[in-house]
């Protein structure tokens, strides 16, 4: 059974970048049946996506936050990775990772993780 | 930033039937792609609840049921019972965007 786990500081600063790692575990990231993605939920409100990349090191950005994105991938580790620069108040978030389907659905989710940003 | 559309809240009885609605454009719904449901228990992450626009995967109750027409697509609840108390969203792809797109949730009360 396919399952995801985040994993990354639960406290940035203000204008830092946040850095996550999503691994994987129950199967291999390297099949081109689906993809990566993170996606974040503020407290109290609804789903993002942030961004998407194949085994393969493609990626696909929402354009709201492309200029500050990067998203990575380590297929040897089993784990993708997301970078989120110049962060503020607003970007305080659960961060989920999911594996992708072609048909672009998100099934496994992981069980997120709480990033607050605050001095 | 959701550009599908969701009523916030519904409710009904045990037992009742309860649609939710997620309303879409011609850049999402509208062409083509489909529409994906997810269950969020409180404190828990998203669950895939229909895909494909009406199919369940395993273990989802046949109570759930989707469907989709022009720019909008639908979750039918049948039976009610207390443990479909949650946020319910609707997801797309969106051409425009080049990416996912999410509904603005439903919060589902049981009465």
């Amino acid at each position: 059974q396919l399952q995801l786990q985040e994993s990354g500081p639960g406290l940035v600063k203000p204008s830092e970048t946040l850095s996550l790692t999503c691994t994987v575990s129950g199967g291999s990231m390297r099949s081109s049946s689906y993809y990566w993605g993170w996606i974040r939920q503020p407290p109290g409100k609804g789903l993002e996506w942030i961004g998407s990349i194949y085994y393969s090191g493609s990626t696909y950005y929402n354009p709201s936050l492309k200029s500050r994105v990067t998203i990575s991938v380590d297929t040897s580790k089993n784990q993708f990775s997301l970078e989120l620069s110049s962060v503020t108040a607003a970007d305080a978030a659960v961060y989920y990772c999911a594996r992708l389907a072609l048909g672009h659905w998100c099934d496994p989710w992981g069980q997120g993780t709480l990033v607050t940003v605050s001095s | 930033q959701s550009v599908l559309t969701q009523p916030p809240s519904v409710s009904g009885a045990p037992g009742q039937r309860v649609t939710i609605s997620c309303t879409g454009s011609s850049s999402n719904i509208g062409a083509g792609y489909d529409v994906h449901w997810y269950q969020q228990l409180p404190g828990t992450a998203p669950k895939l609840l229909i895909y494909g626009n009406s199919n369940r995967p395993s273990g989802v109750p046949d109570r759930f049921s989707g469907s989709k027409s022009g720019t909008s697509a639908s979750l039918a609840i049948s039976g009610l019972q207390a443990e479909d108390e949650a946020d319910y969203y609707c997801q797309s792809y969106d051409s425009s965007l080049s990416g996912f797109v999410f509904g603005t949730g439903a919060k589902v009360t049981v009465l």
